[in-house]
């Protein structure tokens, strides 16, 4: 089965700190996925990436940057976070080329800041 | 524009079927997917259908998939209380090589 590790379920951040959410999967995947789900408005993609040392920006990426400078490994960042960063995030990985394989999701790291 | 849509809310009885309904926009979808998120926890696959098919069964689940009108259903026989959780929709998006979600219906389960 394919694992998706998140490595934080809850995280408590102040505003302005810099915060890293990281993911890790153990199937060999390709690209590798940052959302964050908030009531009413669903799943919105933050960054995502089809191989190492490479990013592509989603629907919503100001404020927020990545890395992956591993395959198996895709970290989100917050430079400065602020309240309205507040919310859940979740990672998800798929294999083969562009988007087309199913995504599988990790349990989520759900993020306050106060 | 890229869309996929979902009613909010659906409440069922326990034993009665559920019937989880979803439109999209983009006639080039090759796959589209069901995912089921429980409480506190990810999303996780539930199914998914090619395009070229216009029926797939797996247990208690049936998709449904009518091209021309760009609806999918998922149908639950039997709804169980663990079934209670949202739901999500989801195509592949051709056009802008991700994968675009619905905001999910949330399942209820009443005795």
């Amino acid at each position: 089965d394919v694992k998706v590790t998140q490595s934080s379920r809850y995280l408590v951040k102040r505003t302005g700190e810099k915060v890293f959410l990281e993911c890790v999967q153990d199937m060999d995947h390709e690209n590798m996925f940052w959302y964050r789900q908030d009531p009413g408005l669903g799943l919105r993609l933050i960054y995502f990436s089809y191989d190492v040392k490479m990013k592509e920006k989603g629907d919503i990426p100001e404020g927020y940057s990545v890395s992956r400078e591993k395959k198996e490994r895709f970290s989100l960042i917050l430079e400065s976070a602020s309240t309205n960063q507040t919310s859940m995030y979740l990672c998800a990985s798929s294999s083969g080329q562009g988007s087309n394989q199913p995504q599988h999701f990790g349990d989520g790291t759900r993020l306050s800041i106060l | 524009g890229e869309d996929v849509e979902q009613s909010l809310f659906l409440s069922v009885r326990e034993g009665d079927s559920s019937v989880i309904n979803c439109t999209y926009t983009d006639s080039s979808s090759t796959y589209l997917y069901w995912y089921k998120q429980e409480p506190g926890a990810g999303l996780q696959l539930l199914t998914y259908i090619f395009s070229n098919m216009d029926m797939k069964q797996d247990q208690r689940l049936t998709v449904l998939l009518n091209k021309k009108d760009k609806h999918l259903s998922l149908r639950i026989a039997d709804t169980q209380t663990g079934d209670s959780a949202i739901y999500f929709c989801a195509e592949n998006h051709s056009s802008a090589s991700k994968i675009i979600f619905g905001s999910g219906t949330r399942l209820s389960i009443r005795p």
